[in-house]
Protein backbone atom coordinates (compact mmCIF):
# COMPACT_ATOMS: atom_id res chain seq x y z
CA UNK A 1 0.00 0.00 0.00
CA UNK A 2 2.39 3.06 -1.20
CA UNK A 3 -0.58 5.80 -0.81
CA UNK A 4 -0.62 8.84 -2.68
CA UNK A 5 2.81 9.00 -5.08
CA UNK A 6 3.81 11.40 -7.13
CA UNK A 7 6.32 12.24 -9.98
CA UNK A 8 8.46 13.43 -10.69
CA UNK A 9 10.66 14.41 -6.95
CA UNK A 10 12.41 17.38 -8.54
CA UNK A 11 11.94 19.26 -12.58
CA UNK A 12 13.45 22.71 -13.52
CA UNK A 13 11.67 24.15 -16.24
CA UNK A 14 12.29 26.81 -18.35
CA UNK A 15 10.27 29.81 -18.81
CA UNK A 16 7.44 29.09 -21.38
CA UNK A 17 8.07 25.13 -21.18
CA UNK A 18 5.16 23.23 -20.30
CA UNK A 19 4.79 19.72 -17.98
CA UNK A 20 2.92 17.27 -16.29
CA UNK A 21 2.62 16.55 -12.51
CA UNK A 22 1.38 13.04 -11.94
CA UNK A 23 -0.51 11.81 -8.68
CA UNK A 24 -1.69 8.23 -7.99
CA UNK A 25 -3.46 6.91 -4.94
CA UNK A 26 -4.08 3.02 -4.05
CA UNK A 27 -6.41 3.97 -1.02
CA UNK A 28 -9.71 3.98 -2.76
CA UNK A 29 -10.24 7.72 -1.98
CA UNK A 30 -13.01 9.52 -4.22
CA UNK A 31 -11.56 12.88 -3.22
CA UNK A 32 -8.39 14.28 -5.20
CA UNK A 33 -6.40 17.40 -4.64
CA UNK A 34 -3.42 20.01 -6.04
CA UNK A 35 -1.64 22.37 -3.56
CA UNK A 36 1.22 24.79 -3.92
CA UNK A 37 3.19 25.38 -0.90
CA UNK A 38 5.14 28.52 -0.72
CA UNK A 39 7.47 30.14 1.83
CA UNK A 40 5.51 32.28 4.42
CA UNK A 41 1.92 31.18 2.29
CA UNK A 42 0.96 27.59 3.41
CA UNK A 43 -0.52 25.52 1.46
CA UNK A 44 -2.40 27.08 -1.26
CA UNK A 45 -4.96 24.67 -3.27
CA UNK A 46 -4.86 24.58 -6.86
CA UNK A 47 -7.70 22.12 -8.18
CA UNK A 48 -9.59 19.64 -6.31
CA UNK A 49 -11.65 16.77 -7.65
CA UNK A 50 -14.49 15.25 -5.91
CA UNK A 51 -15.39 12.37 -7.29
CA UNK A 52 -14.04 10.48 -10.83
CA UNK A 53 -15.11 12.77 -13.67
CA UNK A 54 -15.57 16.05 -11.97
CA UNK A 55 -12.60 18.97 -11.19
CA UNK A 56 -13.29 22.42 -9.33
CA UNK A 57 -11.00 25.25 -8.84
CA UNK A 58 -9.34 26.00 -5.63
CA UNK A 59 -8.02 29.33 -4.52
CA UNK A 60 -4.85 29.36 -7.15
CA UNK A 61 -5.98 27.86 -10.62
CA UNK A 62 -4.15 30.44 -12.66
CA UNK A 63 -1.59 28.80 -14.83
CA UNK A 64 -2.92 25.15 -14.25
CA UNK A 65 -5.02 22.48 -16.04
CA UNK A 66 -5.57 19.74 -14.82
CA UNK A 67 -6.97 16.02 -15.64
CA UNK A 68 -8.77 13.69 -13.11
CA UNK A 69 -7.71 10.18 -15.37
CA UNK A 70 -9.65 7.83 -13.38
CA UNK A 71 -10.38 7.04 -9.76
CA UNK A 72 -6.77 6.97 -8.91
CA UNK A 73 -4.92 8.99 -11.19
CA UNK A 74 -4.90 12.85 -11.13
CA UNK A 75 -2.42 15.22 -12.89
CA UNK A 76 -1.72 18.91 -13.04
CA UNK A 77 -0.24 20.75 -15.97
CA UNK A 78 1.23 24.07 -16.00
CA UNK A 79 0.81 24.83 -20.34
CA UNK A 80 3.47 27.49 -20.09
CA UNK A 81 5.35 27.72 -16.89
CA UNK A 82 6.50 31.00 -15.15
CA UNK A 83 8.37 31.73 -12.69
CA UNK A 84 6.13 32.42 -9.97
CA UNK A 85 4.96 28.75 -10.44
CA UNK A 86 8.17 28.05 -8.97
CA UNK A 87 7.06 25.87 -5.54
CA UNK A 88 6.45 22.67 -4.38
CA UNK A 89 3.31 20.67 -5.55
CA UNK A 90 1.60 18.15 -3.23
CA UNK A 91 -0.99 15.89 -3.96
CA UNK A 92 -3.54 14.43 -1.83
CA UNK A 93 -6.65 12.66 -1.39
CA UNK A 94 -9.26 11.41 0.90
CA UNK A 95 -12.77 9.45 1.04
CA UNK A 96 -15.10 12.30 1.44
CA UNK A 97 -17.78 12.31 2.57
CA UNK A 98 -16.59 9.36 5.53
CA UNK A 99 -13.41 11.86 7.27
CA UNK A 100 -11.84 15.43 6.26
CA UNK A 101 -8.91 14.26 6.65
CA UNK A 102 -6.33 14.24 3.76
CA UNK A 103 -3.59 12.07 3.09
CA UNK A 104 -0.32 13.71 1.24
CA UNK A 105 2.11 12.75 -1.25
CA UNK A 106 5.85 13.04 -0.67
CA UNK A 107 5.85 16.59 -3.39
CA UNK A 108 7.36 17.48 -6.27
CA UNK A 109 10.26 20.15 -6.78
CA UNK A 110 9.28 22.85 -9.25
CA UNK A 111 12.27 25.41 -10.17
CA UNK A 112 11.03 27.28 -13.47
CA UNK A 113 14.00 29.40 -14.44
CA UNK B 1 -6.56 39.49 6.77
CA UNK B 2 -5.92 35.54 6.48
CA UNK B 3 -9.26 33.27 7.19
CA UNK B 4 -6.23 31.11 9.37
CA UNK B 5 -3.17 32.58 11.06
CA UNK B 6 -0.39 30.69 12.24
CA UNK B 7 2.61 32.09 14.23
CA UNK B 8 5.72 30.80 11.76
CA UNK B 9 8.17 30.56 14.52
CA UNK B 10 11.21 29.43 14.05
CA UNK B 11 10.67 28.03 17.64
CA UNK B 12 13.46 26.22 19.64
CA UNK B 13 13.12 24.41 23.00
CA UNK B 14 15.26 22.65 25.13
CA UNK B 15 14.19 17.73 25.05
CA UNK B 16 11.94 17.48 27.80
CA UNK B 17 9.73 20.83 27.29
CA UNK B 18 5.99 21.14 26.89
CA UNK B 19 5.56 22.85 23.34
CA UNK B 20 2.80 24.97 22.97
CA UNK B 21 1.62 25.39 19.66
CA UNK B 22 -1.40 27.95 18.12
CA UNK B 23 -3.99 29.00 15.44
CA UNK B 24 -6.72 31.44 15.30
CA UNK B 25 -9.07 31.77 12.27
CA UNK B 26 -12.02 33.99 11.67
CA UNK B 27 -14.37 31.96 9.93
CA UNK B 28 -17.28 30.54 12.25
CA UNK B 29 -18.19 27.91 9.58
CA UNK B 30 -15.10 25.89 10.15
CA UNK B 31 -15.78 22.68 12.52
CA UNK B 32 -13.10 20.26 11.28
CA UNK B 33 -9.71 20.99 12.70
CA UNK B 34 -6.59 19.24 12.18
CA UNK B 35 -3.11 19.28 12.75
CA UNK B 36 -0.15 18.03 10.28
CA UNK B 37 2.95 17.63 10.73
CA UNK B 38 5.90 17.83 8.09
CA UNK B 39 9.29 17.01 8.00
CA UNK B 40 11.79 18.63 5.82
CA UNK B 41 11.45 17.99 2.18
CA UNK B 42 8.42 15.66 2.95
CA UNK B 43 4.53 15.61 2.22
CA UNK B 44 2.62 16.84 5.53
CA UNK B 45 1.32 13.87 7.92
CA UNK B 46 -2.25 13.68 9.64
CA UNK B 47 -1.09 14.07 13.44
CA UNK B 48 -4.40 15.14 15.44
CA UNK B 49 -8.38 15.66 13.91
CA UNK B 50 -11.03 17.31 16.21
CA UNK B 51 -14.63 17.69 15.61
CA UNK B 52 -15.98 21.16 16.86
CA UNK B 53 -14.61 22.23 20.36
CA UNK B 54 -13.10 20.23 22.73
CA UNK B 55 -9.69 18.52 23.51
CA UNK B 56 -8.36 14.90 22.25
CA UNK B 57 -5.24 13.63 23.66
CA UNK B 58 -3.36 11.02 21.58
CA UNK B 59 -0.17 9.82 23.78
CA UNK B 60 2.15 12.97 24.10
CA UNK B 61 0.09 15.11 22.01
CA UNK B 62 -3.14 16.75 22.69
CA UNK B 63 -5.17 19.34 20.85
CA UNK B 64 -7.81 21.80 21.62
CA UNK B 65 -10.27 23.51 20.41
CA UNK B 66 -12.35 26.41 21.91
CA UNK B 67 -14.76 27.65 19.30
CA UNK B 68 -15.93 30.68 20.95
CA UNK B 69 -11.99 32.35 20.92
CA UNK B 70 -12.01 31.13 17.43
CA UNK B 71 -8.58 29.48 18.81
CA UNK B 72 -6.95 26.21 18.13
CA UNK B 73 -4.13 24.79 19.82
CA UNK B 74 -1.25 21.86 19.86
CA UNK B 75 0.50 20.49 23.33
CA UNK B 76 3.49 18.40 22.89
CA UNK B 77 4.52 16.98 26.31
CA UNK B 78 8.11 16.04 26.82
CA UNK B 79 9.11 17.04 23.36
CA UNK B 80 11.53 15.09 21.57
CA UNK B 81 14.22 16.02 18.61
CA UNK B 82 12.57 13.53 16.58
CA UNK B 83 9.65 16.24 16.99
CA UNK B 84 11.64 18.54 15.31
CA UNK B 85 9.43 19.58 12.29
CA UNK B 86 6.87 22.28 11.08
CA UNK B 87 3.68 22.06 12.22
CA UNK B 88 1.01 23.17 10.02
CA UNK B 89 -2.62 23.74 11.63
CA UNK B 90 -5.80 22.86 9.16
CA UNK B 91 -9.66 23.21 9.19
CA UNK B 92 -12.66 22.97 7.08
CA UNK B 93 -16.45 23.66 7.31
CA UNK B 94 -19.42 22.25 4.97
CA UNK B 95 -17.61 23.01 1.97
CA UNK B 96 -14.79 20.35 2.59
CA UNK B 97 -12.00 22.40 1.44
CA UNK B 98 -9.27 22.30 3.67
CA UNK B 99 -7.74 25.95 4.78
CA UNK B 100 -4.06 25.36 6.61
CA UNK B 101 -2.12 28.09 7.98
CA UNK B 102 1.23 28.91 6.86
CA UNK B 103 2.74 26.23 9.80
CA UNK B 104 5.08 27.21 12.76
CA UNK B 105 8.77 25.12 12.74
CA UNK B 106 9.63 24.05 15.55
CA UNK B 107 13.27 22.69 16.37
CA UNK B 108 14.11 20.81 19.61
CA UNK B 109 17.02 20.62 21.21
CA UNK B 110 19.17 17.48 22.38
Amino acid sequence: NAGVTQTPKFQVLKTGQSMTLQCAQDMNHNSMYWYRQDPGMGLRLIYYSASEGTTDKGEVPNGYNVSRLNKREFSLRLESAAPSQTSVYFCASNLQGESETQYFGPGTRLLVL
Amino acid sequence: QKEVEQDPGPLSVPEGAIVSLNCTYSNSAFQYFMWYRQYSRKGPELLMYTYSSGNKEDGRFTAQVDKSSKYISLFIRDSQPSDSATYLCAMSGSARQLTFGSGTQLTVLP
